[in-house]
């Protein structure tokens, strides 16, 4: 079965600190992964994407670490802001089908000033 | 950057009547176009996909008679809700994906707040 498991649930981090998601999958045909951040009311906005070639992503603050062999990627949030405070969504896709996202359930971060 | 409006982003209708909502790539073109409904604290769940100029694909479970999509060209498809009722009460959110292959990306609309009174 197709799923992605995302964890954890919600996350309180202090200003400053390190947030951190973590996703699994079961299919390994995936060779997408994108995180998603999405604030109340709006729809998601694509943060960082990486491919199984590749074992980390930096853009700015944010890091995609892949790990293929046990199927895991995370996603690390430096320097947590409040303005980072919103729900993230980890997901993954095949290329060459039909192609649509299958995403994790869903993490909301709060950062605390 | 790729960027996808979602129209209107709120609506508020009354129960029997049915509301159309618009998606568009606004600069690229989108073959493949996908809805989703979220529910309050939910992800998203896929409603259907939409594929220009064919019928849409639907998920187990989702009434094609009660949401109709038309993918009538490259940037354009639209989510009819037929006979609304309260229960169809959400938030609807559109994706495009790039007609160049989902590694240029998937991008989403801003959403539409449903309200069927």
């Amino acid at each position: 079965q197709q799923q992605v498991k995302q964890s954890p649930q919600s996350l309180i981090v202090q200003k400053g600190g390190i947030s951190i998601i973590n996703c699994a999958y079961e299919n390994t045909a995936f060779d997408y992964f994108p995180w998603y951040q999405q604030f109340p009311g709006k729809g998601p906005a694509l943060l960082i994407a990486i491919r199984p070639d590749v074992s980390e992503k930096k853009e700015g603050r944010f890091t995609i670490s892949f790990n293929k062999s046990a199927k895991q990627f995370s996603l690390h949030i430096m320097d947590s802001q409040p303005g980072d405070s919103a729900t993230y969504f980890c997901a993954a896709s095949m290329d060459g089908s039909q192609g649509n996202l299958i995403f994790g359930k869903g993490t909301k971060l709060s950062v605390k000033p | 950057g790729a960027v996808v409006s979602q129209h209107p982003s709120r609506v508020i209708c009354k129960s029997g009547t049915s509301v159309k909502i618009e998606c568009r790539s606004l600069d690229f073109q989108a073959t493949t176009m996908f809805w989703y409904r979220q529910f309050p604290k939910k992800s998203l769940m896929l409603m259907a996909t939409s594929n220009e100029g064919s019928k849409a694909t639907y998920e187990q479970g989702v009434e094609k008679d009660k949401f109709l999509i038309n993918h009538a060209s490259l940037t354009l498809s639209t989510l009819t809700v037929t006979s609304a009722h309260p229960e169809d009460s959400s938030f609807y959110i559109c994706s495009a994906r790039d007609s160049r292959g989902p590694r240029y990306g998937y991008t989403f609309g801003s959403g539409t707040r449903l309200t069927v009174v």
